[in-house]
């Protein structure tokens, strides 16, 4: 199994909701990733947890807050964002973080209005 | 400045054709190159892993090639078909610090 599936596929949501995006992995991979894609352009690398606590954070603002419950699970906890914010937020996941390769999720398209 | 490079950034050619994707990189200081394929509004699909210390890899129709020294990886598709129309993109990991830096990516159009 090279799955890593992500919940929900689609998100609409206003600029006061609180909402979170999931991510699970049943690969034994003890990294896991979040990235946010706009349209037409390269993944950008968010949040790295690695064994479960965190281990970059790429200067993302605040409203967006991760966790890693356990090692097959990772959440992205969204409050207060902006239009701006409507992306593709992909999840992925690797052996560990000496980069060994790279599985990614189907993505969340998130729609902030 | 740590980049990645990819072109042409669109290409369209008839089905049958053999193709070549380009990929450059700034700093031969590498853990490894990725590269992807992305179909419109979905995630990635892993195609080939090359890592550092090895030349090219090989799935199916895809050839993978790798020169550090150079900075510069390439990514072969022989006898292209309508499905592999899509967008590709290398991704390059970087040591010293850990850091994977995408390409903007090749969007291809295999034409039936």
């Amino acid at each position: 199994d090279t799955e890593v599936t992500q919940t929900p596929k689609h998100l609409v949501m206003g600029m006061t909701n609180k909402k979170s995006l999931k991510c699970e992995q049943h690969m034994g991979h003890r990294a896991m990733y979040w990235y946010k894609q706009k349209a037409k352009k390269p993944p950008e690398l968010m949040f790295v947890y690695s064994y479960e606590k965190l281990s970059i954070n790429e200067s993302v603002p605040s409203r967006f807050s991760p966790e890693c419950p356990n090692s097959s699970l990772l959440n992205l906890h969204l409050h207060a964002l902006q239009p701006e914010d409507s992306a593709l937020y992909l999840c992925a996941s690797s052996q560990d973080t000496m980069r060994t390769e790279a599985f990614f999720g189907q993505g969340t398209r998130l729609t902030v209005v | 400045k740590q980049e990645v490079t990819q072109i042409p950034a669109a290409l369209s050619v008839p089905e049958g054709e053999n193709l070549v994707l380009n990929c450059s990189f700034t700093d031969s200081a590498i853990y490894n190159l990725q590269w992807f394929r992305q179909d419109p509004g979905k995630g990635l699909t892993s195609l080939l892993l090359i890592q550092s210390s090895q030349r090219e890899q090989t799935s199916g129709r895809l050839n993978a090639s790798l020169d550090k020294s150079s900075g510069r990886s390439t990514l072969y598709i022989a006898a292209s078909q309508p499905g592999d129309s899509a967008t590709y993109l290398c991704a390059v990991d970087y040591t010293g610090g850990f850091k994977t830096i995408f390409g903007a990516g090749t969007r291809l159009f295999v034409k039936a």
